[in-house]
């Protein structure tokens, strides 16, 4: 089956960096997503990879390893409105999204 | 703004009764969704289209209809609600099917249903 596994729960310093992992076994690889969900809140989109390496974008940044099936999102100079679920997804090879069921990050002044 | 728009916000419905979840988008994208979020559970695809008068399958279509009649509006339909339906479901958009591009979900602010 499909599977898309990333760590429940997280606790991080506001001002400090926190790195989430995601791992993913699929039926075929045609890209990777993160996604940012706040709490009642629809989820919005943060990043894509689809080849190996970092992708950066301000104080995100998101790796990917396909041969691995290993992705990670960095987050840098940690703010209290990071606080949010962070939903990793993957599109397999019929082009459908299997989503994990999100890292719920905190962060603590 | 320009995006999707979802009703009702939250509804409480009878186990048996019939629900439309209404979903609306301005940005004339071709493809749109309907998803389930469950509390540990990833996002989970009920119904889809590819573009106006198609749709198709996902993962947990049973227990829902959909149609897609012009190209902004995509209801979900429960025929007769189960208590396991208690859910929030979000209904997305994107201007593609897949192919090379990232083909980004836009999100509705969801609707917050409750079979009882």
């Amino acid at each position: 089956g499909q599977n898309i596994d990333q760590p429940t729960e997280m606790t991080a310093t506001e001002g400090a960096i926190v790195q989430i992992n995601c791992t993913y076994q699929t039926s075929g690889f045609n890209g990777l997503f993160w996604y940012q969900q706040h709490a009642g809140e629809a989820p919005t989109f943060l990043s894509y990879n689809v080849l190996d390496g970092l992708e950066e974008k301000g104080r995100f940044s998101s790796f990917l390893s396909r041969s691995k099936g290993y992705s990670y999102l960095l987050l840098k100079e940690l703010q209290m409105k990071d606080s949010a679920s962070y939903l990793c997804a993957v599109r397999d090879s019929n082009y459908q999204l299997i989503w994990g069921a999100g890292t719920k990050l905190i962060i603590k002044p | 703004t320009a995006g999707i728009t979802q009703a009702p916000t939250s509804q409480i419905l009878a186990a048996g009764r019939s629900m439309t979840l209404r979903c609306t988008q301005d940005m004339r994208h071709n493809a749109m969704y309907w998803y389930r979020q469950d509390l540990g559970l990833g996002l989970r695809l009920i119904h889809y289209s590819n573009t106006a008068g198609t749709t198709g399958k996902g993962e947990v279509p049973d227990g829902y209809s959909v149609s897609r009649a012009n190209t902004d509006d995509f209801p979900l339909t429960l025929a007769s609600a189960v208590p396991s339906q208690t859910s929030v479901y979000f209904c997305a958009s994107s201007d593609g099917t897949g192919g090379s591009g990232a083909n980004v979900l836009t999100f509705g602010a969801g609707s917050r249903l409750t079979v009882l």
